[in-house]
């Protein structure tokens, strides 16, 4: 069954540095998501893509956060200037096309952990 | 904008007893709802989903939830849990237009006992 999968599982670094967090979508999927998790709390949604766009991003998705999808592939979301809590479980998602978009598959997540 | 609720952060029942996971949601526009498990140390897994017709819906390992509108409800149920189903368990709406994101409720620990 297709999966979606991320890379790295778990990502330390310190406070300032630029991290990139690569997902791979479901291979037919259009729409593409991150979301996060904060140890403890509940899943986030960050910013939605979509048509080699953003379609809708969270206020959490500040001037440090961006997103690409640099060939057919990969999805990748990048912090410029990680903080402190950027700390966090991050997830990617995929949905299909505009007839079933309503259902995200999710990636195992990527541990980010700041020092 | 929607919100979801959980309210029971953590949830211990004994194996085969039966458990209900609560959800209530709230919303201005028609949602879709969803039930995700994350067992430990992994990504999240779609459990079922309400999109519409029949406000009860069931997934293969026997939990099923039931949509109800006026009560703005999404409970999910199982007659009788086991080891296995010990789990976080997440219910999202998401819109029925636009970005089709979704927004989490905070997540309810089932932790079944021998």
């Amino acid at each position: 069954e297709p999966e979606v999968t991320q890379t790295p599982s778990h990502q330390v670094t310190q406070m300032g540095q630029e991290v990139i967090l690569r997902c791979v979508p479901i291979s037919n999927h259009l729409y593409f998501y991150w979301y996060r998790q904060i140890l403890g709390q509940k899943v986030e949604f960050l910013v939605s893509f979509y048509n080699n766009e953003i379609s809708e991003k969270s206020e959490i998705f500040d001037d440090q956060f961006s997103v690409e999808r640099p060939d057919g592939s990969n999805f990748t979301l990048k912090i410029r200037s990680t903080k402190l809590e950027d700390s966090a479980m991050y997830f990617c998602a995929s949905s299909q096309d505009r007839s079933r978009p309503v259902e995200q598959y999710f990636g195992p997540g990527t541990r980010l952990t700041v020092t | 904008a929607q919100s979801v609720t959980q309210l029971d952060s953590q949830v211990p029942v004994f194996e085969e007893a039966p458990v209900e996971l609560r959800c209530n949601y709230s919303s201005s526009v028609s949602v879709y709802l969803f039930w995700y498990v994350q067992y430990p140390n992994q990504g999240l897994q779609l459990l079922l989903k309400y999109l519409s017709g029949s406000t009860l819906v069931e997934s293969i390992n026997g939990f099923e939830a039931e949509f109800n509108k006026s009560q703005t409800s999404f409970h999910l149920r199982k007659p009788s849990v086991h080891i296995s189903d010990t789990a976080e368990y997440f219910c999202a709406v998401s819109t029925t237009s636009g970005t089709y994101k979704y927004i989490f409720g905070t997540g309810t620990r089932l932790k079944v006992l021998a």
